[in-house]
């Protein structure tokens, strides 16, 4: 089992409506959660950090943590042609001094349509 | 505020050769990562400093890399005897401080080509 997991996509949704990515992981310890954005050719971008379970808004975007079910997912509200991207989740495994890393899913490409 | 810088963005050799991958993190990042990324594919954890220390350099993949960061600022990412195998792009990411709560920010990349 990979320690995280995505589903690559494409996944294709029309511009103005709303898309769901998601996210699985391993390792139940783990204690912070990354979105990145990367556009083709270019590097990830941050866009969300999530550390608790439940919603983080910010923005069209929203971050949805759930640590007993070991998911985590990113809501792109009233999609534009410009969020297609790939959307790489990130999560962080704390284990003191030593520790401190990510570990990435392979990503999800985004298309929106005009 | 600069964000984080890479030097080279490009960077072709043959097989064999010796590189030097530079990366300036941002102004007043202490934690400064190392990862790699193949086409297709996350970005692979390679090694993380804390300050002037290696703290984490588990994911080296193997002797021929090496990386340091002497003034605690500034790393480099030194690769012995390329191989075709470590053409990737190279990205440094750099955080406030030590800790699983610090958002990490990434750099351009270095694209490493080894013919």
């Amino acid at each position: 089992q990979k320690e995280v997991e995505q589903n690559s996509g494409p996944l294709s949704v029309p511009e103005g409506a709303i898309a769901s990515l998601n996210c699985t992981y391993s390792d139940r310890v783990s204690q912070s959660f990354f979105w990145y954005r990367q556009y083709s050719g270019k590097s990830p971008e941050l866009i969300m950090s999530i550390y608790s379970n439940g919603d983080k808004e910010d923005g069209r975007f929203t971050a949805q943590l759930n640590k007993a079910s070991q998911y985590v997912s990113l809501l792109i509200r009233d999609s534009q042609p410009s969020d297609s991207a790939t959307y790489l989740c990130a999560v962080n495994l704390w284990k003191g001094r030593g520790g401190n890393k990510l570990t990435f899913g392979t990503g999800t490409q985004l298309k929106v349509e005009l | 505020g600069a964000g984080v810088s890479q030097t080279p963005s490009n960077k072709v050799t043959e097989k064999g050769k010796y590189v030097e991958l530079r990366c300036d993190p941002i102004s007043g990042h202490t934690a400064l990562y190392w990862y790699r990324q193949s086409l297709g594919q996350g970005p692979e954890f390679l090694i993380y400093f804390q300050g002037t220390g290696a703290a984490d350099d588990s994911g080296l993949p193997n002797d021929r890399f090496f990386a340091v960061r002497p003034e605690g600022s500034v790393s480099t990412l030194k690769i012995q005897r390329t191989e075709r195998g470590d053409s990737a792009v190279y990205l440094c990411a750099s955080s406030r401080k030590e800790s699983s709560y610090n958002e990490q920010f990434f750099g351009p990349g270095t694209r490493l080509t080894v013919l």
